[in-house]
């Protein structure tokens, strides 16, 4: 019961921008923008989180678009690294989230 | 801060056989949840506890079982093993209103 959608998959050049979107047209005015990341095998990891402002910390930066109905997140740099699948999810307190299929992201060299 | 803790990190057992797994969260975390992550399914919440009380769960049977003890560890229990249960397990812990932080997993693999 995912609430977002995102490209299945999409390609970026290394030391290069990422901007990775995300539609959640049916968010609710409480609910947060979460962004999380896989890398293969790995326990998913927390990137960054956002209820309306845009937020930034050492790893990426989180654009929501003023409706709320969409949102970005850009890795400033991307390394190989940072190949990984990305995971856009929209949640409020309920104690857990809910994982769609999220945007297998590569980073060539 | 360490991290989010889990062991083991890999098991094998065979059919009908039971497991536990164990999760110790980040220091402070007082919310701890539990998923399977399987190729067909992909990741799926299994329960969520805090302060030893299980405040949801996912649609799993009865089989899949957990717990919290006062100083924030969790377990989780799967009886009567089936091949689809090979999964990885993930554990997360939370501050409470906060995002969830996840640990490396348990790999189970059922033969």
């Amino acid at each position: 019961d995912a609430k977002t959608t995102q490209p299945t998959s999409m390609d970026c050049a290394e030391g290069r921008a990422a901007n990775l979107p995300c539609n959640h047209s049916t968010i609710s005015g409480n609910e947060y923008v979460y962004w999380y990341r896989q890398i293969h095998s790995q326990g998913p990891q927390y990137i960054i989180h956002g209820l309306k402002n845009n937020e930034t910390n050492e790893m990426a930066s989180l654009i929501i678009t003023e409706d709320r109905k969409s949102s970005t997140l850009i890795l400033p740099h991307a390394t190989l690294r940072d190949t990984a699948v990305y995971y856009c999810i929209v949640s409020f307190n309920d104690y857990k989230l809910s994982f769609g299929a999220g945007t297998t992201v590569t980073v060539r060299a | 801060k360490a991290g989010v803790t889990q062991t083991p990190r890999y098991l094998i057992k065979t059919r009908g056989q039971q497991v536990t797994l164990s999760c110790s969260p980040i220091s402070g975390h007082r919310s701890v949840s539990w998923y399977q992550q399987t190729p067909g399914q992909g990741l799926q919440f299994l329960f969520e506890y805090f302060s030893e009380t299980q405040r949801n769960k996912g649609n799993f049977p009865g089989r899949f079982s957990g717990r919290q003890f006062s100083n924030s560890r969790s377990e989780m229990n799967v009886s009567t093993l089936e091949l689809g249960d090979s999964a990885l397990y993930l554990c997360a812990s939370s501050p409470d209103e906060g995002p969830w932080y996840f640990g490396p997993g348990t790999r189970l693999l059922v033969l």
